[in-house]
């Protein structure tokens, strides 16, 4: 069974500061690999996806995440917060193998900006 | 392209009765996946629907359905609501299995 843990329900930081949200998967074969975005009322934008290949994932808004297999991780960075990025963000595991059950999610991560 | 679309945004039910949620996917996507989210529990994957087929489905009740047309679109039914069902009902869309999802804005479920 696949598994995803976001440390830290909430992450506060300046803006200007780096922004690092955590996450850690469990799956028994190689995963696809998702971050989310959710602003208030919305639904779910895509930031960056790893499937395969390079494993420093580059997505929109100056986001990245680099998977670690060794570590089986996939945190996701942003050099310079902008208070435009204060939203929640979910990180998400796919089954390469398929048959699965669809996307699994972490609990989320409500990243807060300080001005 | 236009994006994947819900219907209706908001809607309030009573205790017992049923309710369709609505899914227009993004044009050319063939495949539909249906997620519930509370505070509780958070994102849960309800099923997955390719080619008029359910392929996965989640750890929901038999009072949990749905079904794709085929022009992709696609339904959810939820019968004798219980309050626990309140939530967010979102429906993604992706070219075909395994590919990136792609979200709507959702249906807010209120039960009363």
């Amino acid at each position: 069974a696949q598994s995803v843990t976001q440390l830290g329900s909430h992450v506060s930081v300046s803006e200007g500061a780096l922004v690092l949200l955590r996450c850690n998967y469990s799956s028994s074969v190689p995963p696809y690999l998702f971050w989310y975005v959710q602003y208030p009322n919305q639904g779910l934008q895509l930031l960056l996806k790893y499937t395969t290949g390079a494993t420093l994932v580059k997505g929109i808004n100056g986001f990245e995440a680099e998977f670690k297999k060794s570590e089986t991780s996939f945190h996701l960075t942003k050099p310079s917060a902008h208070m435009s990025d204060a939203a929640e963000y979910f990180c998400a595991v796919q089954y390469s193998g398929g048959g699965a059950d669809g996307l699994t999610f972490g609990k989320g991560t409500h990243l807060i900006i300080q001005p | 392209k236009a994006g994947v679309t819900q219907t209706p945004r908001y809607l309030i039910k009573t205790r017992g009765q049923q309710v369709t949620l609505s899914c227009s996917p993004i044009s050319g996507h063939r495949s539909v996946s249906w997620y519930q989210q509370t505070p509780g529990q958070g994102l849960q994957f309800l099923f997955e629907y390719f080619s008029e087929t359910q392929r996965n489905k989640g750890n929901f009740p038999g009072r949990f359905s749905g079904r794709q047309f085929s022009n992709s679109r696609s339904e959810m039914n939820v019968s004798t609501l219980e309050l626990g069902d309140s939530a967010l009902y979102l429906c993604a869309s992706s070219p075909s299995l395994l590919e990136t999802q792609y979200f709507g804005p959702g249906t807010r479920l209120l039960v009363l």
